[in-house]
């Protein structure tokens, strides 16, 4: 079985500091893993892919096969980056790719 | 632009009622999804759909069912509301293939059941 831990639901930061969203997971395969962003009064959506090793926003996750973890990272937190934030797993299935995600992170950046 | 629509942003059912939530997309996608969303369990699957009259269940299916008629439509139906089942409900849509991780959300119905 697929399991996706979250293991902070708030994260508190203040402006410029660094933050760091953990995310760990359990798979017995491949994992492709991405992190989703919901901004307020927003739609959910896909912030980046871990394949794609690519920068958005500033943020970067690097996957550790060692450690089972996603954690998204960024040097200097803006207070645009405030948002929830899911990390996710992909299973395959008939529908090719099924997402399990975790329980959110509530990231808050103060001024 | 992909547009993922569902069919009410609130809604109040007693219990008991039948509840039908429609979702619509218009991107020709083949994977439809419905999640229920709640603090602290993050987003847990109730039904997917892979093609017109396909369905399967997710994490959660107990008390719920779908129905896809039209490539375009995917309805949850919630055969008789119980309080537990209040929570936000979340339609997305994908692709079929190398491109299918990246779903497609609506804006979500919060569901109250009283």
């Amino acid at each position: 079985a697929q399991r996706v831990t979250q293991p902070e639901k708030l994260l508190s930061v203040f402006k410029g500091a660094p933050v760091e969203l953990k995310c760990n997971y359990s798979y017995s395969g491949s994992p492709e893993l991405f992190w989703y962003v919901q901004y307020s009064r927003q739609r959910l959506q896909l912030l980046l892919r871990h394949i794609s090793r690519e920068s958005i926003k500033g943020f970067t996750a690097d996957l550790n096969k060692g450690e089972t973890s996603f954690h998204l990272k960024k040097p200097f937190a803006q207070e645009e980056d405030s948002a929830m934030y899911y990390c996710a797993l992909s299973g395959h299935n008939n529908a090719g790719n099924m997402l399990t995600f975790g329980g959110g992170t509530r990231l808050m950046v103060k001024p | 632009d992909v547009k993922v629509t569902q069919s009410s942003r609130y809604l109040v059912k007693r219990t008991g009622e039948k509840v039908f939530l429609e979702c619509v997309q218009d991107m020709d996608h083949e994977n439809m999804f419905w999640y229920r969303q709640d603090p602290g369990l993050g987003l847990r699957l109730i039904y997917f759909s892979y093609d017109v009259k396909m369905k399967e269940k997710g994490d959660i299916p107990e008390g719920y069912s779908v129905s896809r008629e039209k490539k375009e439509r995917f309805s949850l139906i919630l055969e008789s509301a119980s309080t537990n089942q209040t929570s936000m409900y979340l339609c997305a849509s994908s692709s079929p293939g190398l491109l299918s991780y990246e779903q497609y959300f609506g804006p979500g119905t919060r569901l109250t059941v009283t």
